[in-house]
This record gives C-alpha cells, sequence and structure tokens, in this order.
C-alpha cells in the first residue's frame, strides 16, 4: 500500500516559516492535499490539489509537489497556527483509496 | 452555512452493531461524493469508505471491507455508515466528510465535528 511520511514535529517561531514535508513515492505525480487539526476539533482544508487554497484560508498556507516529497508550507507563523498537519493522497492503483500522512505536530514557540 | 452533522455513536461491545448517520446541510447533497474518516485516540486520521454523488460507486478501506457498509439517501441529505461485526481496534471518533466534487477522488473540503465510536467489552 502506499505510504506518506511526515516529521512528527516542527517547532516554529512567531513570524518564522515553517515548512512541513510530505515524502511518498513519485508523489509529484499525485494531487496532494493538506488538512489543519486543531486540538477536540475536525480537520480543516488549507491546501488542495498540492498549491490551491480554499476560500477563507490566508495566502500565509502555500504549497508546492515535486518527485518524491509535497510541502506544505506556512509563512508568517502565528500562534493559532499551531496544530496537527495531515497530507493526503488518493492512490487508485489496482484499489481505490484514499491515504493520509502521519501527520506533524506544529509548535509556535 | 455548509454544515455536517454526525451522529449514532456510542458503546458496543465486539462483535456488535452501530449505524452511524450524517446530516448534510446548505448545499446540493446529491452532487458531491461523501467519505467517512476516522481517528483512534491519539492517532492520525483514517480514510475507511467513500460513495459518489450518486451513490453508484462505493469504496471501502481494507480494515473495514465486508464488514462496513456506507450508503446515502440524497432524498434525505444523509449519509449513513451500517457498522458489523465490531472490534477493538475500530474505537475511533469517525468524521463525515464532503468532497470538492461528484467523484470521490478529491479533497475533503467540509468535515463534521465528529462521532465516537468505543469497541469494548
Amino acid at each position: 500500500s502506499y505510504v506518506l511520511t511526515q516529521p512528527p514535529s516542527v517547532s516554529v517561531a512567531p513570524g518564522q516559516t515553517a515548512r512541513i514535508t510530505c515524502g511518498g513515492s513519485n508523489i509529484g505525480s499525485k494531487s496532494v492535499h493538506w488538512y489543519q487539526q486543531r486540538p477536540g476539533q475536525g480537520p480543516v482544508l488549507v491546501v488542495y490539489d498540492d498549491s490551491d487554497r480554499p476560500s477563507g484560508i490566508p495566502e500565509r498556507f502555500s504549497g508546492s509537489n515535486s518527485g518524491n516529497a509535497a510541502t506544505l508550507t506556512i509563512s508568517r507563523v502565528e500562534a493559532g497556527d499551531e496544530a496537527d498537519y495531515y497530507c493526503q493522497v488518493w492512490d487508485a492503483g489496482s484499489e481505490h483509496f484514499c491515504v493520509f500522512g502521519t501527520g506533524t505536530q506544529v509548535t509556535v514557540l | 452555512e455548509v454544515q455536517l452533522l454526525e451522529s449514532g455513536g456510542g458503546l458496543e461491545q465486539p462483535g456488535g452493531s452501530l449505524r452511524l448517520s450524517c446530516a448534510a446541510s446548505g448545499f446540493s447533497f446529491s452532487t458531491y461524493a461523501m467519505s467517512w474518516v476516522r481517528q483512534a485516540p491519539g492517532k492520525g486520521l483514517e480514510w475507511v469508505s467513500a460513495i459518489s454523488g450518486g451513490g453508484g460507486s462505493t469504496f471501502y478501506a481494507d480494515s473495514v471491507k465486508g464488514r462496513f457498509t456506507i450508503s446515502r439517501d440524497n432524498s434525505k441529505n444523509t449519509l449513513d455508515f451500517q457498522m458489523n461485526s465490531l472490534r477493538a481496534e475500530d474505537t475511533a471518533v469517525y468524521y463525515c466528510a464532503k468532497s470538492r466534487r461528484y467523484s470521490t477522488n478529491d479533497a475533503f473540503e467540509i468535515w463534521g465535528q465528529g462521532t465516537m465510536v468505543t469497541v469494548s467489552s
């Protein structure tokens, strides 16, 4: 089955930039979506199709995808960005299924 | 306002059954695929099942295939999830999620708040 690997944690100071990677075999050929999940809440879509933002998501959130890694970048980090972040792809192949990354906890110092 | 409201969770014994429901409002329900995604306590997200907008195509993770059944009633704007032969490892918060499009292989743009399922004797 397809595996997406994320760093368990990322720490960043307010105002700095956080980069969260999502590694997967030839992930650059797939559409990657990113979700933010604050404690006790349901996930929220922050980036879809590698680099597009849903309405209402700040421009500080951006994404890229190439080769074997996708990246979610959070610029000018704020305290409210502290959350868990998950990447996600659909890997049809011979089985139509959806895969989430292992998740990254972002801590704002 | 687009909203998803799950219900039906609770405590069930191993081998038992539960039926989850998700009431949708604020959008044209039949136009979008829907999924169930679960999260075990302290763990990450796990997709479990999806259904196309018309209900004609359904998909399951291997972990639940043959035990769980997804269905939808587009006349009532509801998504259901029949869970049979429950196991301890099915214990999780179950989220209902709306896809961006009619087909299933897209991002989940709206999520419910989740309903807790606990399988224990």
